[in-house]
């Protein structure tokens, strides 16, 4: 099956600072990798996708993604956080398996403080 | 900018009793997902449309459990009779097709508590 893992619960960063988010994935074939974030009480919003080409993929707010097939994963990254980029980050793999419907990683709380 | 409309937002209710979502994709849009997101967890899915037909429902709990599109178009989860297990957030997404790089957009999502 295709699956996504987020080892990290929480991260804590200063405003200003870079920020990381991990992800690593495990799949059959090509991964097509996305990134989400879930703000409190809300839906889910897309940041970005690998789909193929360039192992650097630039989305929405300032965040980009490094993909690494050698490591399998896939990070989310912003060179330098703000107070409101705290949220719920949710990493998905695309599952060709069954429909093409994504499947989602547990999370992680990114906390930013000023 | 279109958008996934969901409703209601919040939903309490005590169990055994029946609840209902309701969901309209985005315009055009061929595919409908239903998630359940439970606290502290990422979005599972339930059940997946292509049009009207189910394309997966492996995971819905089907004794309880229904949905339908009978139009191709909105879609309705309903719960019968719902559990204290149910509480969550029930999202519900939708996309284009089923391509695998096109990306799912999600409603706002409706939370169920149940007493």
């Amino acid at each position: 099956a295709q699956s996504v893992a987020q080892p990290e619960d929480q991260v804590n960063v200063a405003e200003g600072n870079p920020l990381t988010v991990k992800c690593t994935y495990s799949v059959s074939g090509n991964p097509y990798l996305f990134w989400y974030v879930q703000y409190p009480n809300r839906g889910l919003q897309f940041l970005l996708k690998y789909i193929t080409g360039d192992n650097l993929v630039k989305g929405s707010y300032g965040f980009e993604a490094e993909f690494n097939k050698s490591q399998t994963s896939f990070h989310l990254k912003k060179p330098s956080a703000l107070v409101s980029d705290s949220a719920l980050y949710f990493c998905a793999v695309r599952d060709s398996n069954s429909g093409y419907a994504l499947n989602f990683g547990k999370g992680t709380s990114l906390l930013v403080t000023p | 900018e279109a958008e996934v409309a969901q409703s209601p937002r919040y939903k309490i209710t005590e169990k055994s009793q029946a609840v209902a979502f309701w969901c309209d994709p985005i315009s055009g849009h061929a595919t409908l997902y239903w998630y359940r997101q439970i606290l502290g967890q990422g979005p599972e899915l339930l059940v997946q449309f292509q049009d009207e037909s189910v394309v997966d429902d492996s995971q819905l709990p089907k004794d309880r459990f229904s949905a339908e599109r009978l139009k191709g178009v909105d879609s309705t989860l309903k719960i019968q009779p719902a559990e204290l297990g149910d509480s969550a957030m029930y999202l519900c997404a939708s996309s284009r097709g089923q391509t695998a790089s096109g990306e799912l957009f999600f409603g706002e999502g409706s939370r169920l508590t149940v007493l």
